[in-house]
């Protein structure tokens, strides 16, 4: 089984200022790991995604995360927020072969930017 | 490309109604899947299809019905509605293990 903690379900910064968004996985086996925004009232984008090669993975929007094995964690980062970043945001773990349409996702965390 | 459609964006349904919503992608994609979001609880999934006519419940998936008859389409079927079922309900695509396309989701309320 394969399970997403997101610490915090909401997290605030001001414009300029670095966002850092926690997620924690548990997989039996080598994950495939996400994230996700969903600006109000629409589906899901895929901000970035690591899929067992680089550990620090670049995405769009200036976004980042790294893969730590040793601490199950996979953060994503932004090192100064804009207003248009204000969105929810989704980690998400697929554990490959037949269940790559499986995900399994954190509760979210909501990002608040002040200017 | 008009990726992953769903229909109706809003639905308003009487407790013990039937209802299908419907998921069609045109990116020859594989694997779909049905999620429901509801506030706090993230998107959790209903059922997964890794092909035409090979489909396998998630996480949740009583009260729900799917088929897959062809790669593009994969509707859910609610069987009779309860008001549990008020959600927001996302049907998303995937190429093996690339990024999962998710449509812009359906409102339902379950009265």
């Amino acid at each position: 089984a394969q399970s997403v903690t997101q610490l915090g379900s909401h997290v605030s910064v001001s414009e300029g200022a670095l966002v850092l968004l926690r997620c924690n996985y548990s997989s039996s086996v080598p994950p495939y790991l996400f994230w996700y925004v969903q600006y109000p009232n629409q589906g899901l984008q895929l901000l970035l995604k690591y899929t067992s090669a680089a550990t620090l993975v670049k995405g769009i929007n200036g976004f980042e995360a790294e893969f730590k094995k040793s601490e199950t964690s996979f953060h994503l980062t932004k090192p100064s927020a804009h207003m248009s970043d204000a969105a929810e945001y989704f980690c998400a773990v697929s554990s490959g072969g037949t269940s790559y349409g499986k995900l399994t996702f954190g509760q979210g965390t909501i990002l608040t930017v002040h200017p | 490309n008009a990726g992953v459609t769903q229909t109706p964006k809003f639905q308003v349904l009487k407790t013990g109604q039937s209802m299908t919503l419907q998921c069609a992608q045109d990116m020859n994609h594989e694997y779909m899947s049905w999620y429901r979001q509801d506030p706090g609880m993230g998107l959790r999934l209903i059922h997964y299809s890794v092909g035409a006519g090979i489909t396998d419940q998630g996480e949740v998936p009583n009260g729900y019905n799917v088929s897959r008859s062809t790669t593009e389409d994969f509707p859910l079927r609610l069987l009779s509605a309860a008001p549990s079922q008020t959600s927001v309900y996302f049907c998303a695509s995937t190429l093996g293990a690339g990024e999962a396309f998710f449509g812009q989701g359906t409102r339902l309320t379950v009265v």
